[in-house]
């Protein structure tokens, strides 16, 4: 089983949508979850950074994780035609410079 | 604007040449890192750095060599260019264990 679990898509949702993309993960040690947005050749930028369990909100997006379940989620509400971008997630654990572990990213398009 | 830099954007070079991609930041973050993506296989870590002057092997090393001689600069070079390494390269660093990665906006290498 890999580390870090994201399906890849690609995932075609109406304007005004609201997506949820996920990750799944297996290593417990985990405290630390990212949420990368990254356009067509153009590196990743960080979306949502949350430490630990909870729900983090930044205007259109919400982020969840729950560690019971090893789940994280990302919600776009109202979703736009410029939300259309590969989504990866991140996390890593709290021991040292441990580097990110990454999901493979899922493709969104968003349609007008 | 703060960030990272990286060149060149995109290269062919021929097999079995010698290739050094750039990587510099201004954020004087002390870790580094180099990343290949491949579709389908996502961001894989190549080399690292937690600060100047040491430096760590990723997932997929070989075949390729690193240095940190300073808080800024972390170039990546490729010995003898294989087709393999046909990739986009990203270059990310942080200040901090618990601090999100930035990435720079990638190198595109093909290898003929």
């Amino acid at each position: 089983q890999k580390e870090v679990e994201q399906d890849p898509g690609p995932l075609s949702v109406p304007e005004g949508a609201i997506v949820s993309l996920n990750c799944t993960y297996s290593n417990s040690a985990f405290q630390y979850f990212m949420w990368y947005r990254q356009y067509s050749r153009k590196g990743p930028e960080l979306l949502m950074y949350t430490y630990s369990s909870g729900n983090k909100e930044d205007g259109r997006f919400t982020a969840q994780v729950d560690k019971s379940s090893k789940y994280i989620s990302l919600f776009i509400r109202d979703s736009q035609p410029s939300d259309s971008a590969t989504y990866l997630c991140a996390m890593s654990g709290s021991g040292g410079n441990t580097p990110l572990v990454f999901g493979k990213g899922t493709r969104l398009s968003v349609i007008a | 604007i703060a960030g990272i830099t990286q060149a060149p954007t995109s290269q062919i070079l021929a097999a079995g040449r010698r290739m050094t991609l750039r990587c510099t930041q201004d954020m004087r973050h002390n870790a580094m890192y180099w990343y290949r993506q491949d579709l389908g296989l996502g961001l894989r870590l190549i080399h690292y750095s937690n600060t100047a002057g040491t430096t760590g092997k990723g997932e997929v090393p070989d075949g390729y060599s690193v240095s940190r001689a300073n808080t800024d600069d972390f170039p990546l070079t490729l010995a003898s260019a294989v087709p393999s390494q046909t990739s986009v390269y990203f270059c990310a660093s942080r200040q901090q264990p618990s601090s999100p990665l930035h990435f720079g906006n990638g190198t595109r290498l093909t290898v003929t």
